[in-house]
């Protein structure tokens, strides 16, 4: 069965640091990985996603995220964080037989001031 | 110009009550999804139509039955609501070709009492 681990229920980070949320992957076949951020009281949007091609994917927001086919990763990544990055981040892989997407337990990014 | 919108926004029930949550999308996708959010941020899919044809049916109480009238909406009725069924209740939508990212609504916050 597909599933997605978030290791990490809080990161905390500096402004201006630069910031890695975690994420491992389970699945059968050709992972499909997504990245979606939550803000309070709004839907999930999304940020990136890896099908294939080049290991690092740029997104969003000046997001990116590195795929680790060897390490089963796909680590949310930004270079210099900011206040308003701070939310609730979701990583989630596509079961490719199914229509599935399984999301992973989400972890909070809190940057400080 | 809201692409996936849920009405409605707050629902605040007793138990026993029968209540419906609507979803349309405006986004000519021809899939759609139905996910609950627990208190915990817990993501867990519950429905997922395609082309009005139910094509994902977690395992979920038989309370809960979705009704797809046309590819553009995909509505939610539970019955004999109990305690258990307070939760963030969020519509999705996709264009099934080319591995796009689900569009998700703002929510629906169900409130059993």
């Amino acid at each position: 069965a597909q599933s997605v681990a978030q290791p990490e229920d809080q990161v905390n980070v500096a402004e201006g640091n630069p910031l890695t949320v975690k994420c491992t992957y389970s699945v059968s076949g050709n992972p499909y990985l997504f990245w979606y951020v939550q803000y309070p009281n709004r839907g999930l949007q999304f940020l990136l996603k890896y099908i294939t091609g080049d290991n690092l994917v740029k997104g969003s927001y000046g997001f990116e995220a590195e795929f680790n086919k060897s390490q089963t990763s796909f680590h949310l990544k930004k270079p210099s964080a900011l206040v308003s990055d701070s939310a609730l981040y979701f990583c989630a892989v596509r079961d490719g037989g199914t229509y599935k997407y399984i999301f992973g337990t989400g972890t909070r990014l809190k940057v400080l001031a | 110009d809201t692409a996936v919108s849920q009405t409605p926004k707050y629902l605040v029930t007793q138990m026993g009550n029968d209540k419906s949550i609507k979803c349309e999308q405006n986004l000519g996708h021809d899939t759609m999804y139905w996910y609950k959010q627990d208190s915990k941020k817990f993501l867990k899919i519950m429905f997922s139509y395609n082309n009005k044809e139910l094509i994902i049916n977690e395992t979920v109480p038989n309370r809960f039955s979705p009704k797809s009238p046309d590819k553009a909406h995909l509505n939610l009725h539970i019955n004999s609501l109990e305690l258990g069924d307070s939760a963030v209740y969020f519509c999705a939508s996709r264009q099934e070709a080319g591995n796009s990212p689900l569009h998700f609504g703002n929510g629906t916050r169900l409130t059993v009492t």
